[in-house]
């Protein structure tokens, strides 16, 4: 079946600094890449749509000065939480369509810790 | 806009009992609807589908789920739970919104199962 990769899939980092998350689709293509944000036993909120080629589309709410997202490749797509703050702490989670197929494939997830 | 409601946050069962869990969904056409479950440490996992075929929809491990139009329900079950069923389900709606496709999630329902 598709797989979804996210590294790192834990990062504890200071206030202040930046992060990079990455999301590799492994065995397939993916033009669309989903982000979501999950805070301890809540749902998964879309943050933004993620298209290579072009800028991501972010959701109401999000910052997208903060919550920077590039779409180098059909198949990798990162998000940067840039200068992180405690409240930036949360389980970030992509997803991605196969361009050839239908469905939504998930990450297993990043845990971020800003301290 | 389409929404779904998840009617119970935590629903205990003891192992080889039914499973029922609850949703509810606010559409003004006919949705695309899916159940996905979250185990810990792990990538959120497609468990089933309707997209306005049988009503009936069978997934992986044992799970199916009824779309009824009339009570606007999806409910997710299963005749026997197993230990390993213990994880926490997201009755998820599919939107359109300005063009993009995107999976709008349910609040989620923790499953328990007992010896």
């Amino acid at each position: 079946g598709a797989v979804v990769s996210q590294h790192p899939s834990w990062v504890i980092c200071k206030s202040g600094t930046s992060v990079k998350i990455e999301c590799r689709s492994l065995d397939f293509q993916a033009t669309t890449m989903f982000w979501y944000r999950q805070f301890p036993k809540q749902s998964l909120m879309l943050m933004a749509t993620s298209n290579e080629g072009s800028k991501a589309t972010y959701e109401q709410g999000v910052e997208k000065d903060k919550f920077l997202i590039n779409h180098a490749s059909l198949t990798l797509s990162t998000l940067t939480v840039t200068s992180a703050h405690p409240e930036d702490s949360s389980f970030y989670i992509c997803s991605a369509r196969p361009d050839r197929s239908p469905g939504y494939y998930f990450g297993p997830g990043t845990r971020l810790l800003v301290l | 806009a389409q929404s779904v409601t998840q009617l119970d946050s935590h629903v205990s069962v003891s192992e080889g009992t039914p499973v029922l869990l609850r949703c509810n969904y606010s559409s003004s056409y006919s949705p695309s609807l899916f159940w996905y479950v979250q185990h810990p440490n792990k990538g959120l996992q497609l468990l089933l589908k309707y997209t306005s075929a049988a009503t009936l929809v069978k997934g992986i491990n044992g799970f199916e789920a009824e779309f009824k139009k009339s009570e606007t329900s999806f409910h997710l079950t299963k005749p026997s739970a197993h230990m390993s069923d213990a994880a926490e389900y997201f009755c998820v709606v599919r939107r359109m919104n300005t063009g993009f496709q995107k999976l709008v999630f349910g609040t989620g329902t923790r499953l328990l199962v007992s010896p």
